[in-house]
């Protein structure tokens, strides 16, 4: 059971490039996530996702867009990376309202 | 926007002392509690849900004050490894309001 897996793990980018980064859980919930941390701070939403075919925008949504076409499959795209976005980035799923949430190991993300 | 706060510290504490702290949130219909554990640079993993009962497990206890509007966690016999940041999740259904992260409580065990 491999719980919520992302990739990559690491990546450097250059400004103004592109990359998604990759959220999958094997574990059938209906909700994702994605989160940014940074030194120091909380955990702030990005965007989330309460089904197949679902997006919505959480906290810091600008800069990102995200696509769920598959239950399992949660994607955030950079479309033209900012060093604003240098950040660890991480996915988070759970079943219901109830039930523990999962975490991804971490994208650690660079943009010089 | 529903609120999840604590008090960051950090909390210095020695190495077999008892610590305790709460966490305040504001949407009354909140249906779920969680304390999760944050090591540097790892993912949030986590510790023990809360129950409206109260939970034990082993040195680590959680209870629920639903009146209040508050979770608090005791740690007994704190060891060294119990050094890291302790994060209050609350979950009221999912979504973008559902399910909200306290910015953490920073916890040090010295010797």
């Amino acid at each position: 059971n491999a719980g919520v897996t992302q990739t990559p793990k690491f990546r450097v980018l250059k400004t103004g490039q592109s990359m998604t980064l990759l959220c999958a859980q094997d574990m059938n919930h209906e909700y994702m996530y994605w989160y940014r941390q940074d030194p120091g701070m909380g955990l702030r939403l990005i965007h989330y996702s309460v089904g197949e075919g679902t997006t919505a925008k959480g906290e810091v949504p600008d800069g990102y867009n995200v696509s769920r076409l598959k239950k399992q499959n949660f994607l955030l795209g950079l479309e033209s990376a900012a060093p604003s976005q240098t950040s660890v980035y991480f996915c988070a799923s759970h079943r219901d309202s109830g039930n523990t949430i999962y975490f991804g190991e971490g994208s650690w993300l660079t943009v010089v | 926007r529903k609120e999840v706060e604590q008090d960051p510290g950090p909390f210095n504490v020695p190495e077999g002392a008892t610590v305790a702290f709460n966490c305040t949130y504001s949407n009354s219909a909140s249906q779920s509690f969680f304390w999760y554990r944050q090591d540097c640079r790892k993912e949030p993993k986590l510790l023990m849900s809360v129950y409206s009962s109260g939970n034990e497990d082993g040195r680590f206890t959680a209870q629920l004050n639903r009146a209040s509007q508050y979770i608090s966690l005791l740690i007994r016999d704190s060891k060294l490894s119990d050094s890291a940041t302790y994060l209050c999740v609350v979950n009221s259904g999912g979504g973008a309001d559902g399910l909200t992260f306290g910015k953490g409580t920073h916890l040090i065990i010295q010797p």
